[in-house]
Parts: structure tokens; C-alpha cells; sequence
């Protein structure tokens, strides 16, 4: 057990809806991490934040939002959903400092038909 | 941005061989290149990573050596077993760790 929690494990959808991820760090980590794995592809970074502020982004869509809150829990916005977006969604944590190591949940996969 | 090329996308060894996945970086500022291992079904887990600072580091049965001129960096695991079996990811940070980028992954498999 990572100490990451991610809620909902599974989540099936239609086109065009709006869906949720919710994300727990390590108690004490100010770091939070989302990754997107599709089928056969890697660990695609989407966005970072860092107590509760924005940090990096990396491929993110524009119908994708994030944000961290005060109690450092994150959530993933993912909107007008489309097939494509069918993918494993992990979260991960850190404590930033110099170790550099990501604890990741165990994902919430998200099937769109 | 940074950009992390990850080769071969599958390796498939003889239990008790060696294997050796490779990735080069893009970003010369990057210091830290953590590898991740993801068994079937599971969440990724770091097993080994290595700073700018060295140039090879060791545990165990794993090893990650770093070449910074050229910017790549290597994992190589000797005397493999059956529970080696699985993809392995190699990523680059940059400093700060704001930005942690993977490599697509290597599947390996560990043949009897």
C-alpha cells in the first residue's frame, strides 16, 4: 500500500459527459502528480501541483482541469468526454524534497463508450 | 520541454540472463532519472534511481548507470528471475522535480 488513495477505481461513461477523479496523497506529501496510461503506452504527465498551487503541466487538454485544495486532496476534472480519453488515470505523491520518488495510487480507470 | 526515448519497447531473456534497457534525455539541465517497474495490473514503483552526481549506482541484482555527456542512462538487471517480469519505465526530472517524464516503457520477459 502506497498511501495514495484514488476514488472511483472504475468508472465507465458516455461521449460527452463529465467525470471526477479524486486523488488522497501520503499524509505529509505537498506534492501531487497526474499521469495518463492508455493501453500499450506509457505514463503520459499531465499536471502537478505543489500545496495547492500549480507547478508544471505537461500534455493536458484543454477539457481536462485540476486542482489541489487545502486539505492537499487533488481532483481531476475531465470533460466533453470523447473514446480517446478511455485510459488509466494514476496519482501520484511526493514529499519534495531531494529524494525525487513518486508513490503512486492504484488509478482510476475510466472507460468512455 | 523534456523529452525521454526509452529502447527496446519489448525484451524478452533467458531466465538467468542479463537485460538492459536503455533511455536518453533531452533536457541537459535534467539531475535526477528515477526507474520505475510496473507489474501487470499493479501501480508503478520505483526500484532504483540515480543522481547527476554518479555515475553508476548498484542493488542488488539491479543496476543504473548514467552518462551525462551523452545523456542517457541505462538499467541493467543480471541473473533474472520470472518475477522480473514486467514493464519497466525510466523517467528524467528537472530540477525542482516539477516535471517528472517517462519513458513509454520496456516489457520484459522473463523466459523459462
Amino acid at each position: 500500500d502506497s498511501g495514495v488513495t484514488q476514488t472511483p477505481k472504475h468508472l465507465i461513461t458516455a461521449t460527452g459527459q463529465r467525470v471526477t477523479l479524486r486523488c488522497s496523497p501520503r499524509s505529509g506529501d505537498l506534492s501531487v502528480y497526474w499521469y495518463q496510461q492508455s493501453l500499450d503506452q506509457g505514463l503520459q504527465f499531465l499536471i502537478q501541483y505543489y500545496n495547492g498551487e500549480e507547478r508544471a503541466k505537461g500534455n493536458i487538454l484543454e477539457r481536462f482541469s485540476a486542482q489541489q485544495f487545502p486539505d492537499l486532496h487533488s481532483e481531476l476534472n475531465l470533460s466533453s468526454l470523447e473514446l480517446g480519453d478511455s485510459a488509466l488515470y494514476f496519482c501520484a505523491s511526493s514529499v519534495w524534497d531531494n529524494t525525487g520518488e513518486l508513490f503512486f495510487g492504484e488509478g482510476s480507470r475510466l472507460t468512455v463508450l | 520541454g523534456e523529452n525521454v526515448e526509452q529502447h527496446p519497447s519489448t525484451l524478452s531473456v533467458q531466465e538467468g540472463d542479463s537485460a538492459v534497457i536503455k533511455c536518453t534525455y533531452s533536457d541537459s539541465a535534467s539531475n535526477y532519472f528515477p526507474w520505475y517497474k510496473q507489474e501487470l495490473g499493479k501501480r508503478p514503483q520505483l526500484i532504483i534511481d540515480i543522481r547527476s552526481n554518479v555515475g553508476e549506482k548498484k542493488d542488488q541484482r539491479i543496476a543504473v548507470t548514467l552518462n551525462k555527456t551523452a545523456k542517457h542512462f541505462s538499467l541493467h538487471i543480471t541473473e533474472t528471475q520470472p518475477e522480473d517480469s514486467a514493464v519497466y519505465f525510466c523517467a528524467a526530472s528537472s530540477p525542482g522535480g516539477d516535471k517528472i517524464i517517462f519513458g513509454k516503457g520496456t516489457r520484459l520477459h522473463i523466459l523459462p
